[in-house]
């Protein structure tokens, strides 16, 4: 079935640079992802959307110029932290809805999360 | 605002039936979803209600009223494998997910 892929898993990094977080729709071309972000022992916060070819929109206290979203092709969107802080270390997880057929409620789906921890 | 509010932590005993509610103040409804997510994993799909009334698959049921905003997600014959947070989220006129707060139920032997 379709698949959402999410690289890398893990990933560690020092104060004050970036890292770039891939999420892949596997089998079904996505227009549009979307970047969450959970805290330890709390629910998932949505970041923003991430449109194919166009820019990004940011759900409000999200700021656009830290986390630089990019959807370049119908089947990757990038997130990238910049300029890391020990305060953004946390899980972050994509999602992307397969567009295929009808709507259901199994037609969402989400990647396997990256834990980002800065140093 | 957008609230979707669950109870924090829940506990119940191996073999219990056990409801965990879920309210939501929305600007847009298309939908609301019960996920089940163990700790680092991504949430997994229990259940999707766009119309009032229950669903019910297997040891999972899902309840929405549109009215009322509110929805809850019933598990019967609980297992330990089900202590996980079970996390409702409200679809709006995209394809976005809302999330709620989330609840950690915890089941005991």
């Amino acid at each position: 079935g379709a698949v959402v892929s999410q690289h890398p898993s893990r990933v560690i990094c020092k104060s004050g640079t970036s890292v770039k977080i891939e999420c892949r729709s596997l089998d079904f071309q996505a227009t549009t992802m979307f970047w969450y972000r959970q805290f330890p022992k709390q629910s998932l916060m949505l970041m923003a959307t991430s449109n194919e070819g166009s820019k990004a929109t940011y759900e409000q206290g999200v700021e656009k110029d830290k986390f630089l979203i990019n959807h370049a092709s119908l089947t990757l969107s990038t997130l990238t932290v910049t300029s890391a802080h020990p305060e953004d270390s946390s899980f972050y997880i994509c999602s992307a809805r397969d567009r295929t057929g009808a709507f259901s409620g199994n037609t969402i789906y989400f990647g396997e999360g990256s834990w980002l921890t800065v140093v | 605002g957008q609230n979707i509010d669950q109870p924090t932590e829940m506990t119940a005993t191996e073999g219990a039936i056990v409801q965990i509610n879920c309210t939501y103040q929305t600007s847009g409804f298309n939908g609301l979803f019960w996920y089940q997510q163990h700790a680092g994993e991504a949430p997994t799909f229990l259940s999707y209600n766009v119309l009032d009334g229950l669903e019910e698959k297997g040891r999972f049921s899902s309840f929405l009223s549109r009215s009322k905003g509110y929805s809850y997600l019933l598990l019967k014959e609980l297992q330990m494998k089900d202590s996980a947070s079970y996390l409702c989220a409200v679809r709006g006129h995209t394809d976005k997910l809302i999330f709620g707060t989330g609840t950690r139920l915890q089941v005991f032997p």
